[in-house]
């Protein structure tokens, strides 16, 4: 059974710009989460989708946004980029979401110079 | 709003001993949750906690929470090399409405030494 597979892994951007990060949940898992996870805040959740629907939201800026797909993918965009946003993204996919196990991608690195 | 805090954040242990991670968390909660993450790497989930006086062990980890105290802990026992990682205790809000919002505690780095 496939895991949760994130792409790109790394990135590399320049304050300013826009970037997309995607996520492909494990087949039949319907929930995605995204968390940002960096030294000085630790892992901060930003969003969750479940059937194509942002049923939870975290304190981030309305630069950081994402979708669900019919097939259960997701993105997250992040616009203007910051020098503060460099961290490791990670997603997390559930069957359900509410309180089922989470299984976590390996993860976008992205660095803003 | 839920707050999770473990302690110790670094623990360095010698190979062969025992010791234990505590979990504390705020406000009531559904589920605990324990990730273990190697440098650079996502998260592995270890253990996932259900109810009051649950408790699970895979080889050398041990993970117990109450409920009433609002605490988890991960007992290591005799400690080896390649459990050396960053641990995290993770929880949900009870009531169902987390919506896959997980709130984790700070971390704790494990350094096991010969």
């Amino acid at each position: 059974k496939a895991g949760v597979t994130q792409t790109p892994r790394y990135l590399i951007k320049t304050r300013g710009q826009q970037v997309t990060l995607s996520c492909s949940p494990i087949s039949g898992h319907r929930s995605v989460s995204w968390y940002q996870q960096t030294p000085g805040q630790g892992l901060q959740f930003l969003f969750e989708y479940f059937s194509e629907t942002q049923r939870n939201k975290g304190n981030f800026p309305g630069r950081f946004s994402g979708r669900q797909f019919s097939n259960s993918r997701s993105e997250m965009n992040v616009s203007t980029l910051e020098l503060g946003d460099s961290a490791l993204y990670l997603c997390a996919s559930s069957w359900a979401g509410m309180d089922t196990e989470a299984f976590f991608g390996q993860g976008t690195r992205l660095t803003v110079v | 709003e839920l707050k999770v805090e473990q302690n110790p954040l670094f623990l360095s242990m010698q190979e062969g001993k025992n010791y234990t991670i505590y979990c504390n968390y705020s406000t009531t909660s559904d589920r605990l949750y324990w990730y273990r993450q190697d440098p650079g790497k996502s998260l592995e989930s270890l253990f996932v906690l259900l109810s009051n006086g649950a408790v699970k062990q895979e080889g050398r980890l041990m993970a117990s929470l109450d409920t009433k105290a609002r605490l988890s802990t991960l007992h290591i026992t005799a400690a080896v090399h390649d459990l050396s990682a960053t641990y995290f205790c993770a929880a949900t809000v009870a009531g169902g409405t987390s919506y896959g919002k997980l709130t984790f505690g700070q971390g704790t780095i494990l350094t096991v030494h010969p």
